[in-house]
């Protein structure tokens, strides 16, 4: 089974400033999908962006974008002019492309906005 | 308008009693999934549905079955229940396969607490 590390359980950044937040993955797939959640106090799992293997330009939703790294495995998410909004906790997700269609999720990063 | 209704969102029982949460998607997608979110926040995968067939079943105690009456409906059903039962149980859907937008959608949780 693939397996999602996020090495940072807590990370912490004055508003307005950028943080990045780390996730590695281990796969023998070529083909599949990665996702950052939201998870703010209220609990709703809120997709943040995603982005498709195949695909060499890293993906932007306006203050968020990730660094993807295909050959290290490597997928982190930068998070621009931080805002108190932005605090909550951080899921890197992987979905396969093939059978089963099964997301795996890293255990989580716990982002607090200092005003 | 929710996409993917689950009811209740709180749930407070008895050890022993039998419970059931259910799960409710309107965006069409045909693998729904249940996960447990324990404590520490990390996700579990529990079932997997496509097209009311299950496709994934982890390591759960038999106390837990899924139902799955039709493509948009997957409900949890959890006989006797156990102090360490006690988490967030979160119902999410997804389309099958690969392309765009195949990330997982969630329903707001349903917060169990066994006494």
């Amino acid at each position: 089974a693939q397996t999602v590390t996020q090495s940072q359980p807590e990370m912490s950044v004055q508003e307005a400033e950028t943080v990045t937040l780390s996730c590695t993955y281990d796969t023998s797939e070529s083909d599949y999908y990665l996702f950052w959640y939201k998870q703010p106090p209220s609990r709703q799992m809120i997709l943040v962006i995603r982005q498709e293997a195949y695909k060499q330009q890293n993906a932007t939703e306006n203050r968020f974008s990730v660094n993807f790294q295909k050959a290290a495995k490597s997928f982190s998410l930068k998070i621009s002019d931080s805002q108190l909004g932005d605090a909550a906790m951080y899921f890197c997700a992987y979905r396969s492309a093939g059978a089963g269609n099964q997301f795996y999720f890293g255990t989580g990063t716990s982002l607090t906005v200092i005003p | 308008d929710t996409a993917v209704s689950q009811t209740p969102k709180y749930l407070v029982t008895q050890m022993g009693n039998d419970k059931s949460i259910k799960c409710e998607q309107n965006l069409g997608h045909d693998t729904m999934y249940w996960y447990k979110q324990d404590s520490k926040k990390f996700l579990k995968i529990m079932f997997s549905y496509n097209n009311k067939e299950l496709i994934i079943n982890e390591t759960v105690p038999n106390r837990f079955s899924p139902k799955s009456p039709d493509k948009a409906h997957l409900n949890l059903h959890i006989n006797s229940l156990e102090l360490g039962d006690s988490a967030v149980y979160f119902c999410a859907s997804s389309r099958w396969g690969q392309g765009a937008n195949t990330e997982a959608f969630f329903g707001q949780g349903t917060r169990l607490t066994v006494v």
